[in-house]
């Protein structure tokens, strides 16, 4: 298995511009998440999936869209990137049972 | 969920035991204590966890207090690989969506 795999690994954009950061699983979990993180700072939850075709909100979820039309895709949408969304971007995964959350290598986004 | 605290930074002999300490006076009775630890710049990496028995795996040991308002992870033997920020974190099991609220975590410095 790969695992959790996310795509690009760095990327600079302007402000303004959009983009999509690509997550997959090839585990068949369940499970889905994305998370930011900030120099110096611990992880802080954007959105999550319980399952293909739901989606929810976590504690910092404005300026960013998602959607799980498959078990194995999650792509998070910056709509018009801002410098404030200059973080490192986690996508995790896990079974509905599992206690063990997997996290991807992270994505590096400068918005300039 | 109930909040975590824990201190901002540690250091360890290389060889000694690391105890790395979670406070979480605010718990309900099914919330589960979990440890995660980042490397840096990887994605987190999990460790254990429990609900109010003593737990170990080949990684670590958990140990929570009787009345589960404390714990703590220790690392038996700790290398220099084992520097990283670890972070305690509470959460129900029942029902839940996979989300992990991550606070800051303790830097456990590994010395020769």
């Amino acid at each position: 298995n790969a695992g959790v795999t996310q795509t690009p690994k760095f990327q600079v954009l302007k402000t303004g511009q959009s983009m999509t950061l690509q997550c997959a699983q090839d585990m068949n979990h369940e499970y889905m998440s994305w998370y930011r993180q900030d120099p110096g700072m611990g992880l802080r939850l954007i959105h999550y999936s319980v399952g293909a075709g739901i989606t929810d909100q976590g504690e910092v979820p404005n300026g960013y869209n998602v959607s799980r039309s498959t078990t194995e895709d999650f792509p998070l949408r910056l709509l018009s990137a801002a410098p404030s969304q200059t973080s490192v971007y986690f996508c995790a995964s896990r079974t509905r049972q599992g206690a063990e959350q997997y996290f991807g290598p992270g994505t590096r986004l400068t918005v300039t | 969920d109930a909040k975590t605290t824990q201190p901002p930074s540690m250091d360890c002999a290389e060889g000694r035991a690391a105890n790395l300490p979670c406070n979480h006076s605010t718990i309900s009775g099914n919330e589960y204590v979990y440890w995660y630890r980042q490397i840096h710049s990887q994605g987190p990496q999990y460790i254990i966890h429990g609900l109010k028995n003593n737990e170990t795996n080949e990684m670590a040991s958990l140990i929570i207090t009787e009345d589960r308002k404390s714990s703590t992870l220790i690392l038996p033997h700790a290398t220099l690989r084992d520097t990283a920020v670890y972070y305690c974190i509470v959460r129900p099991d029942s029902g839940n969506t996979g989300k992990l609220i991550f606070g800051q975590g303790t830097t456990l410095q590994v010395k020769p």
